[in-house]
């Protein structure tokens, strides 16, 4: 299997601007995850899915950021408009049993 | 959430064994205890995991206190390789939350 596969690796937008980023998960996986990792917060979950379900999106930041995930090999999240405070890695993970693998992360810029 | 305790940042010499200390004084009767690293520009991976018994695997050992109000993650030899950002966390029996700490810092010098 290729991993946890997210796509882009990097995003530049301006203020604004919708931007979406795309994961997908470890085939067989019933669980993914979005995390956003800044310096000052850290590494922080956002909301995670069970069997395509939304489970928790506490984490979410605010309204301007919603995620689906249409069926078990596709998620997406997204945030419009974009904002500078929303610049951070964002990434995705999956887990089918007891360990979660993560992806290499989308490195999101707004300008 | 339990809350675990790491110091900030440490530093191993190449080739020799590294211990992670870990306190997590809260911790309840079901909750493991996982260790993920992260490497520089990559995401997280896991380490190892465990609840009342030392465990090892290839890439560690998890020493657990009697008492379970801490743990040690053990790097047998450091190699240039495992400096990364440690987590220590506490995962409850049927929960699905990974929740991330500051972690350890670990530096490996040649």
């Amino acid at each position: 299997d290729a991993g946890v596969i997210q796509s882009p690796r990097h995003e530049v937008t301006e203020m604004g601007q919708e931007v979406t980023l795309r994961c997908k998960p470890i085939s067989g996986h019933d669980y993914l995850f979005w995390y956003r990792q800044t310096m000052m917060r850290g590494l922080e979950l956002l909301i995670y899915f069970n069997n395509n379900v939304p489970i928790d999106d506490s984490g979410m930041p605010e309204d301007r950021f919603s995620a689906k995930m249409p069926n078990a090999s596709f998620s997406t999240l997204k945030i419009q408009p974009s904002e500078p405070r929303d610049s951070a890695v964002y990434f995705c993970a999956s887990k089918g049993g007891y360990e979660q693998y993560f992806g290499p992360g989308t490195r999101l810029t707004v300008t | 959430d339990a809350k675990t305790t790491q110091p900030n940042s440490m530093e191993s010499n190449e080739e020799e064994p590294v211990h992670l200390p870990c306190n997590h004084s809260t911790i309840s009767g079901t909750d493991y205890i996982h260790w993920y690293r992260q490497l520089p520009s990559q995401g997280p991976e896991y380490v190892i995991h465990g609840l009342t018994s030392n465990v090892n695997n290839r890439m560690a050992s998890l020493a657990i206190a009697e008492d379970r109000k801490s743990s040690t993650l053990i790097l047998h030899r450091a190699t240039l390789r495992d400096a990364a950002v440690y987590y220590c966390i506490l995962w409850e029996e049927y929960g699905n939350k990974l929740v991330f700490g500051a972690g350890t810092i670990l530096r490996v010098k040649s």
